[in-house]
C-alpha cells in the first residue's frame, strides 16, 4: 500500500469549492506531519502552493490566493486541500507529499477538471 | 527573486551517465537543502534525493543507491545531480527544489534515454 493515496480525478464547477484528499497508509498518523501541496498545470513546472500541519503551524506559499487552504481529516487519516471560488485556470494536476523517513513522498496526484 | 536555473536538455545512450546542473540565485545558496524530482512523461513526481549545500550531505532515495550522486559548488551557488547506467525508464524530465517545502523548482532538464 503506498504512503499517500489520492483519487485520480476530481470534477468541480466554476465558482464551486473542491476538496482533494490525501490518504496516508494505515499506521502513520496524519497528525504527525506537516502536508505539502503542489499544482502542476500541463507543461509546466510543479507549483508550491502550501504546508499544514495543523493551524498553528502552516505555510503559504509566495503569491498563492488564500482561496487556497489545508486541513486535515483525523477520522480518515488524511490531509486536505481547499480550493474556494473555482477558475478555470485551476484545472491541474494536484500533488500531496510528506517527508517520511527521511525522504519525501509524493502521493500520485489527483487531475482536476473545472467545467 | 529565487530562481533555480536548470542546464539544457540531454540526449544518452544506456549505459551511459548524465549530469544535470541547477544554478540557484535571489536566496543564499547554503542556506537551503536542493531536492531532486523526477517525472517520466505522464507520471507522478519521484524524489531522488536531497543535497544539503553548506555541507555537502546528502540523502537518497532507496530506489537511486549507488547510481545517483548529488554534489554542489557553493562558489557558483550551482547544485549537480549524476545518474549513471542509465537505461530507457530513466527517460523523464529532471527538476531541482528548493527546501524542505520544494518553494522554488527548476525549470526542468529533459532527459532521454535511447539508443
Amino acid at each position: 500500500q503506498p504512503v499517500l493515496t489520492q483519487p485520480t480525478s476530481l470534477s468541480a464547477s466554476p465558482g464551486a469549492s473542491a476538496r482533494f484528499t490525501c490518504t496516508l497508509r494505515s499506521g502513520i498518523n496524519v497528525g504527525t506531519y506537516r502536508i505539502y501541496w503542489y499544482q502542476q498545470k500541463p507543461g509546466s513546472l510543479p507549483r508550491y502552493l502550501l504546508r499544514y500541519k495543523s493551524d498553528s503551524d502552516k505555510q503559504q506559499g509566495s503569491g498563492v490566493p488564500s482561496r487556497f487552504s489545508g486541513s486535515k481529516d483525523a477520522s480518515t487519516n488524511a490531509g486536505l486541500l481547499l480550493i474556494s471560488g473555482l477558475q478555470s485556470e485551476d484545472e491541474a494536476d494536484y500533488y500531496c507529499a510528506i517527508w517520511y523517513s527521511s525522504t519525501l513522498v509524493f502521493g500520485g496526484g489527483t487531475k482536476l477538471t473545472v467545467l | 527573486q529565487v530562481q533555480l536555473v536548470q542546464s539544457g536538455a540531454e540526449v544518452k545512450k544506456p549505459g551511459a551517465s548524465v549530469k544535470v546542473s541547477c544554478k540557484a540565485s535571489g536566496y543564499t545558496f547554503t542556506s537551503y537543502d536542493i531536492n531532486w524530482v523526477r517525472q517520466a512523461t505522464g507520471q507522478g513526481l519521484e524524489w531522488m534525493g536531497w543535497m544539503n549545500p553548506n555541507s555537502g550531505n546528502t540523502g537518497y532515495a532507496q530506489k537511486f543507491q549507488g547510481r545517483v550522486t548529488m554534489t554542489r559548488n557553493t562558489s557558483i551557488s550551482t547544485a549537480y545531480m549524476e545518474l549513471s547506467s542509465l537505461r530507457s525508464e530513466d527517460t523523464a524530465v529532471y527538476y531541482c527544489a528548493r527546501g524542505r517545502e520544494a518553494d522554488y523548482w527548476g525549470q526542468g532538464t529533459l532527459v532521454t534515454v535511447s539508443s
